[in-house]
């Protein structure tokens, strides 16, 4: 599995949007790039899945660019209940492993 | 998308004995997960659980301490045994779904405290 670099944590506020970058520079070709929320007491959530370019859900947007070495989640207009730690995955078929994750915090 | 019922929510327990926890699936799935989340920390995952073979245990976990079995495609336990302190944690099962098996869904989790 591709190892997988993102920010410790990050502060917003309300309202903002707010964008995770994840560096994976080791991306293998089959692999796809998904990314989790997890609130407090909670398990992780799917939030978003993509392999190239953009993708648009109710909940976020990912972009991934060309060489698929990194990607962004975008959460837009965030509010206080998107605190929470956001975790970047890449793979495909093997076990999800998760790294540490980026705590956001939006402030009011 | 699966819904996944983790029990118990929680538990506390006295060292040296076990605890077992369930984790049912709402349809029938071939792989599940069990992770471990100290607080503060990122999931780690102790083992893969396939139904009618043994499950796959990660690095540092072994199948004495944390037997798992898979008697069917909705079901799956975890035991953590002997336990001490140090296992205080909390566990999830978890089920990937859809076509790429990084997406999966997750139960609630057990917060187990060791005393």
């Amino acid at each position: 599995l591709a190892k997988t670099t993102q920010p410790i944590s990050m502060d917003s506020y309300e309202g903002q949007e707010v964008n995770i970058t994840c560096s994976h520079n080791n991306i293998a070709t089959n692999d796809y790039i998904t990314w989790y929320q997890q609130f407090p007491s909670q398990g992780p959530r799917f939030i978003i899945q993509g392999y190239k370019t953009k993708v648009t859900n109710e909940v976020a947007s990912l972009f991934i660019p060309a060489d698929r070495k990194s990607s962004t989640l975008s959460l837009p207009r965030v509010s206080l209940s998107d605190t929470a730690v956001y975790y970047c995955l890449v793979g495909r078929d093997d076990k999800i492993i998760f790294g540490k994750g980026t705590r956001l915090h939006i402030l009011p | 998308s699966a819904v996944i019922s983790q029990k118990p929510s929680r538990d506390i327990c006295q060292r040296g004995t076990s605890l077992t926890i369930q984790c049912q699936v709402d349809s029938q799935v071939t792989m599940m997960f069990w992770y471990r989340q100290q607080p503060g920390q990122s999931l780690t995952l102790i083992a893969t659980a396939n139904q009618g073979s043994e499950a796959t245990y990660e690095s540092g976990f072994v199948i004495d301490k944390f037997p798992i079995s898979r008697p069917n495609l909705t079901f799956s336990t975890l035991t953590v045994s002997n336990l001490s302190p140090e296992d205080s944690s909390i566990y999830l099962c978890s089920s990937p779904e859809g076509t790429v098996n990084t997406e999966a869904f997750f139960g609630q989790g057990t917060r187990l405290t060791v005393v």
